[in-house]
């Protein structure tokens, strides 16, 4: 049972690249979250989904898309990379909005 | 503006217990979550508080004090594989975790 799996686990972009990360999930969730995670900083949630179909925007939802066409994928695309984009990326994914979620092992992504 | 406040860094001794503390200023509470995360690691799931009170799970317990915003996770009987960083969490009215930045916790032998 992998649980939430992310790939890559490591990049190196240069500024104005695009790349997509990707999340998978096999435990069936409906509700699957992209956060970023930087120095002294709490996680910031980048955008989420409810269920297939569906996303919305999070706190820090600029200069990232998103999609959700199967229920356990979900992807975090970066346009024109920047160096303040620059961070470790986690996808998480939970049944409910209320339950405790469960996090993949990060992307570490460096934008020179 | 929200906004959760946890200590930098703490540091215990092998055996020891450790409190660590959490207080909040949300729009709204749907619970508060505490995380495990190992350098270079995921977070993990350790509690869920959202009544009043002690939860108790094994060597770990957590408290919450809606009244008064603060929340603290327990840590008895210290072993060298606790040491990680801490990370609670609140659920705001809109059903979002707002995130704390974090105890990091150095347990000495």
């Amino acid at each position: 049972n992998a649980g939430v799996t992310q790939t890559p686990k490591f990049r190196v972009l240069k500024t104005g690249q695009s790349m997509t990360l990707l999340c998978a999930q096999d435990m069936n969730h409906e509700y699957m979250y992209w956060y970023r995670q930087d120095p002294g900083m709490g996680l910031r949630l980048i955008h989420y989904s409810v269920g297939e179909g569906t996303t919305a925007k999070g706190e820090v939802p600029d200069g990232y898309n998103v999609s959700r066409l199967k229920k356990q994928n979900f992807l975090l695309g970066l346009e024109s990379a920047a160096p303040s984009q620059t961070s470790v990326y986690f996808c998480a994914s939970s049944p409910t909005e209320m339950q405790p979620q469960h996090f993949g092992d990060g992307t570490r992504l460096s934008i020179l | 503006g929200q906004n959760i406040d946890q200590p930098t860094e703490m540091t215990a001794t092998e055996g020891a217990i450790v409190q660590i503390n959490c207080t909040y200023q949300t729009s709204g509470f749907n619970g508060l979550f505490w995380y495990q995360q190992h350098a270079g690691e995921a977070p993990t799931f350790l509690s869920y508080n959202v009544l009043d009170g002690l939860e108790e799970k094994g060597r770990f317990s957590s408290f919450l004090s809606r009244s008064k915003g603060y929340s603290y996770l327990l840590l008895k009987e210290l072993q060298m594989k606790d040491s990680a960083s801490y990370l609670c969490a609140v659920m705001d009215s809109n059903y979002q975790l707002i995130w704390g930045a974090g105890t990091k916790l150095i347990i000495k032998p």
